[in-house]
């Protein structure tokens, strides 16, 4: 199974913050990997798919990039809602795995 | 509007089985590729399985850690997914979600708890 290794697990961030989560394959996925938000809560919710395309309506401070084995979402000014938990998934080979996940905290 | 909703989570003690249900509406599931992702109690997410669409024969897809024990199946008559889970462990306990993560649509969940 390809095994897929987020950094950091957790960080706290103040609002107007530069974040970026890295998200790490064990094996070449090429760009079949998504990321999803999820609020406490509430249900994952899609921001990036194909390694960095935006899905409609997410705002355009959200950019990913990557391809192979490394992959990176980024948060260009943190707003107050974007407080939450974001995963990693590769959809290149079954079985699908998520990364364990980043929880970003206020500071 | 486009909707999944599951049921069928409850306790059940290890060994047991249990049947996730989930009803789709707003559109057709037998055009659609569909998941099951479960979340233990202040965990990540992990995804449990697929079965692909008619076009792809319904052939389904699962992680290691479920297979051999459960089993997804569908009922495109009723516009429903299933859920079959035998053998339940204690670390089967989980929110589980009816998802397709193709088409980033999921249900609220039902929460499984495997106890003794």
């Amino acid at each position: 199974d390809i095994q897929m290794t987020q950094s950091p697990s957790a960080m706290s961030a103040s609002v107007g913050d530069r974040v970026t989560v890295t998200c790490r394959a064990s094996q070449d996925i090429s760009h079949y990997l998504a990321w999803f938000q999820q609020k406490p809560g509430k249900v994952p919710k899609r921001l990036i798919y194909d390694a960095s395309n935006l899905e409609s309506g997410v705002p355009p401070r959200f950019s990913a990039s990557g391809s192979g084995t490394e992959f990176t979402l980024t948060i260009s000014s943190l707003q107050p809602e974007d407080f939450a938990t974001y995963y990693c998934i590769q959809h290149n080979t079954f079985p699908r795995t998520f990364g364990q996940g980043t929880k970003l905290e206020m500071k | 509007e486009v909707q999944l909703v599951e049921s069928g989570g409850g306790l059940v003690q290890p060994g047991g089985s249990l049947r996730l249900s989930c009803a789709a509406s707003g559109f057709s599931l037998s055009d659609q590729h569909m998941d099951w992702v479960r979340q233990a109690p202040g965990k990540g997410l992990e995804w449990v399985g697929r079965t692909k669409n008619k076009a792809n024969s319904y052939s389904t897809e699962y992680a290691a850690s479920v297979r051999g024990r459960f089993t997804i199946s569908r009922e495109d008559s009723q516009n429903s997914l299933y859920l079959q889970m035998n053998s339940l462990k204690t670390e089967d306990t989980a929110v589980y979600y009816c998802a397709s993560l193709i088409g980033d649509i999921w249900g609220p969940g039902t929460m499984v708890t495997v106890s003794s």
